[in-house]
């Protein structure tokens, strides 16, 4: 039973490139989020996300970053146009929403670590 | 927003001494989860608390939710080296289904 499974695991952007961070939930979950970590920090809230909806975005920067949860495949966050300041760990977790007895509780992936030169 | 405080951020032990760590909410909580970091991993959760008052326990480990629903803590008795990482809480308002995470508390364990 595979847990989250997020990739790269490991990610080197230059300033100004994109950098796209995938997601796999566990299976039978249908409810993804994304944290941010930077070093010596806690973990912030960036979206939280359905099979092809985004639910709550409120914590994701306007500009330059992006999610999406498509029917078929992974979870997505894109980040375009990378600044140093956007280094950082990112996590995906996923639950099974509603349906499940422990409905909120969180699985994290390993994380995708992104360093930007 | 919603903020959840954690106190403190850092703990130094002897082995064998024992560990508190304590969170705060601003807001009303619905339940509260606590999870656990190694360095270099990532959180793991260890539970969940949903009741006014409640403590549970888990080996060595005592976590408490406060009566009015906005304040826990999480004890360790014992430590041990294997008790190192942080600590993190993350408190959920009702309705909301995005857990809000206090900063953490790192546990260093001197053998």
């Amino acid at each position: 039973n595979a847990g989250v499974m997020q990739n790269p695991r490991h990610l080197v952007r230059r300033r100004g490139q994109e950098a796209r961070l995938r997601c796999s939930p566990m299976k039978g979950h249908s409810h993804v989020y994304w944290y941010r970590q930077l070093p010596e920090e806690g973990l912030k809230f960036m979206v939280y996300l359905q099979k092809e909806n985004i639910i709550d975005e409120s914590g994701m920067p306007k500009e330059r970053f992006s999610a999406e949860f498509p029917k078929e495949g992974p979870s997505i966050l894109r980040i375009q146009q990378v600044v140093r300041g956007d280094s950082a760990a990112y996590f995906c977790a996923s639950s099974g929403g509603i349906e499940y007895s422990g409905a909120n509780v969180l699985t994290f992936g390993a994380g995708s670590r992104l360093t930007v030169l | 927003g919603q903020q959840v405080m954690q106190i403190p951020q850092y703990q130094h032990v002897q082995e064998g001494e024992d560990f508190t760590t304590y969170c705060n909410s601003s807001t009303t909580l619905s339940n509260i989860q606590w999870y656990k970091q190694r360095p270099g991993g990532h959180p793991v959760f260890l539970i969940q608390l949903v009741k006014s008052g409640e403590v549970k326990k888990q080996k060595r480990l005592t976590f408490q939710f406060g009566e009015a629903k906005k304040n826990s803590s999480l004890h360790i008795t014992a430590t041990q080296t294997t008790d190192v990482g942080t600590y993190f809480c993350a408190g959920q308002a009702g309705g909301s289904y995005i857990p809000t995470f206090g900063r953490g508390t790192s546990l260093i364990v001197h053998p």
